[in-house]
């Protein structure tokens, strides 16, 4: 198995743009998972699937965010417009049941 | 609410020696489970051990081995014969059944040659 793949590995916008971040799971994987990470806050959970479902968006910044999962071997975060204090690492993890997430290698996220 | 504490912002470790890092956690549930994940400079998130809280036995592998404390919510990894691609940061992760993985602020390993 590939793993989780993200892309693209780093992204550079201007502040106001469109940016959308992809995922692939691991196949059979049921749980998939988004979170953010910078220095200031650590890693911070967004919105978690199960079974393509958003189960918990309480993480979500606000209404300039959204993810969608529309089948179980993809998923997208979008931000809309996007701003500078949006940069950061974004992760995506996917995982069977109770086991440990498998992490994709994260997007670089630049806004300027 | 879980929270899940590092209290070593940051470590350092003579190459060969052994290494303890630790965690504290915070949670009324006893079905759960706890990680320690590892992000080298390459930023990959990757999953060092894992440990189911109703098992009493200690998880091992290879080098690395944690001393669960279920009791006291301590959870800490020892690291041991270090080398230099040890060198991380190391997040502490807890996880209440299939719920959302809550991690801990992280500890920052430095090898020293």
């Amino acid at each position: 198995d590939a793993g989780v793949i993200q892309s693209p590995r780093h992204e550079v916008t201007e502040m106001g743009q469109e940016v959308t971040l992809r995922c692939k799971p691991i196949s059979g994987h049921d749980y998939l998972f988004w979170y953010r990470q910078t220095m200031m806050r650590g890693l911070e959970l967004l919105i978690y699937f199960n079974n393509n479902v958003p189960i918990d968006d309480s993480g979500m910044p606000e209404d300039r965010f959204s993810a969608k999962m529309p089948n179980a071997s993809f998923s997208t975060l979008k931000i809309q417009p996007s701003e500078p204090r949006d940069s950061a690492v974004y992760f995506c993890a996917s995982s069977l049941d109770r086991d440990g997430y498998t992490f994709g290698s994260g997007t670089r996220l630049t806004v300027v | 609410a879980q929270t899940v504490t590092q209290s070593q912002p940051e470590m350092s470790v003579q190459e060969a020696e052994t290494v303890t890092l630790s965690c504290t956690y915070d949670t009324s549930e006893s079905d759960y489970y706890l990680f320690w994940y590892k992000q080298p400079p390459s930023r990959q998130m990757i999953l060092v051990i894992r440990q189911e809280a109703y098992k009493q036995q200690n998880a091992t592998e290879n080098r690395f081995s944690v001393n669960f404390q279920k009791a006291a919510k301590s959870f800490s990894l020892k690291i041991s014969d270090s080398q230099l691609g040890d060198a991380a940061m190391y997040f502490c992760a807890y996880r209440r059944g299939v719920d959302k993985i809550i991690f801990g602020k992280g500890t920052r390993l430095h090898i020293l040659p």
